[in-house]
């Protein structure tokens, strides 16, 4: 059974830039949730989608949006980079709509913002 | 101010030690769940506990929920190379949102 993939891995902005990123969730799992992991904040919830529909988003500005799609593939776009942007990007699917579910995470995408 | 504080924040050990990490919160959880990341990973699922008082034993790994469901640690026994991670805890949003909220980790680093 194949894992939750994110794509790209590694990418390389600069201020004022937008990034989208990938995640394809377990087959099967419906919800797809999204985390910023810092050194110094850890990880912070971004938000999470179920069946297309945004269930849940966390206090990040409004640059920071995603979608999900007929297929459950989900994507997030930040726009206008700051420097402070910089962290790796989790995405995390589940086959349980409500959070408390067991989270299963890919392997991130690690942005940096220069 | 984080809803679920963990401590220490860093812990680096001999082989063969024994170690304790604390997940603390002033909130009752209905669940709280313990993952493991290690470098260039995602997190993984170790263990979630829901029954306050509850212990569960995985291989050398002892978990233990808070009779008040507000509090669990994690306790390895004899810890290994293999064990270096970054250890979280995680529960349910008690505002009911359903967001699953994240402790700030511990770094365990164990030296051969």
């Amino acid at each position: 059974k194949a894992g939750v993939t994110q794509t790209p891995r590694y990418l390389i902005k600069t201020r004022g830039q937008q990034v989208t990123l990938s995640c394809s969730p377990i087959s099967g799992h419906r919800s797809v949730s999204w985390y910023q992991q810092t050194p110094g904040q850890g990880l912070q919830f971004l938000f999470e989608y179920f069946s297309e529909t945004q269930r849940n988003k966390g206090n990040f500005p409004g640059r920071f949006s995603g979608r999900q799609f007929s297929n459950s593939r989900s994507e997030m776009n930040v726009s206008t980079l700051e420097l402070g942007d910089s962290a790796l990007y989790l995405c995390a699917s589940s086959l349980r709509q409500w959070g408390t579910g067991e989270l299963f995470f890919g392997e991130g995408s690690r942005l940096t913002v220069l | 101010t984080q809803l679920l504080e963990q401590s220490p924040q860093f812990l680096s050990i001999q082989e063969g030690e024994n170690l304790t990490v604390y997940c603390n919160s002033s909130s009752v959880f209905s669940s709280l769940q313990w993952y493991r990341q290690e470098p260039g990973e995602g997190p993984v699922l170790l263990v979630t506990v829901v029954t306050g008082g509850e212990v569960k034993k995985l291989k050398r790994l002892t978990f233990q929920f808070g009779d008040a469901r507000k509090d669990s640690s994690l306790h390895i026994t004899a810890a290994q190379t293999g064990d270096t991670g970054l250890y979280l805890c995680a529960g349910g949003d008690p505002g009911n949102t359903g967001k699953l909220i994240f402790g700030q980790g511990t770094t365990l680093q164990v030296k051969p």
